[in-house]
């Protein structure tokens, strides 16, 4: 079945690093995949939707220079947390909506990154 | 706008005891209905649905039913196991573009 790839898995990085974290749609095309970030014991918080080809939606009070979105194709969305904070620690999970949908599950989800800044 | 209430954890449970989760919800039109668990450092996987209203949704022992009348999806399993420790979420979607409205999880701790 269908499945999103998210990568990587966890990452440790020193204070204003800028990290990347990639999601990727293996066997389908995904014009459109969301960005969630969840805190410690808490629900997931949609933070963006990305737009192949065009600029990404972001939710209200997420920081657009700070979560840089890029959907350059249509099986590839990345996110940047740029100069990181210790603050932005956090696991970071991606999904894609399912091309079946309506005779399945409405997105598919990607298994998360852990990011941990010192 | 849409939202999804989930009641507070954690629930802690012996092995082979009766679990519910409450789960409302308010939302324009007829919403789809799901139940995600994430197990711990995992992604999020979807554990049943309900697409109107009366279904029931069921898997690996988990059930929970469309009442649209009291606008609940509440999550129940006549017998859990150690295994099923995990966050559960219940969520929407309703309208378009497939977007999910999540409840804020409920912590599962099954102990021996």
């Amino acid at each position: 079945g269908a499945v999103v790839s998210q990568h990587p898995s966890w990452v440790i990085c020193k204070s204003g690093t800028s990290v990347k974290i990639e999601c990727r749609s293996l066997d389908f095309q995904a014009t459109t995949m969301f960005w969630y970030r969840q805190f410690p014991k808490q629900s997931l918080m949609l933070m963006a939707t990305s737009n192949e080809g065009s600029k990404a939606t972001y939710e209200q009070g997420v920081e657009k220079d700070k979560f840089l979105i890029n959907h350059a194709s249509l099986t590839l969305s990345t996110l940047t947390v740029t100069s990181a904070h210790p603050e932005d620690s956090s696991f970071y999970i991606c999904s894609a909506p399912n091309p079946r949908q309506g005779t399945d599950q409405p997105q598919h989800f990607g298994d998360g990154t852990r990011l941990s800044i010192l | 706008g849409d939202s999804v209430t989930q009641m507070e954890g954690p629930v802690t449970l012996s092995e082979e005891a009766f679990l519910t989760i409450n789960c409302t919800y308010t939302a324009t039109g007829y919403p789809s209905l799901f139940w995600y668990v994430q197990y711990p450092g995992e992604g999020l996987q979807l554990l049943l649905k309900a697409t109107k209203a009366d279904d029931k949704g069921s898997n690996k022992g988990f059930e929970a039913t469309y009442r649209k009348e009291t606008t609940s999806f509440h999550l129940e399993k006549g017998s859990v196991q150690v295994s099923d420790s995990a966050v559960y979420f219940c969520a929407l979607t309703a309208g378009t573009a497939s977007k999910l409205t999540f409840g804020t999880g409920t912590r599962l701790q099954v102990t021996l």
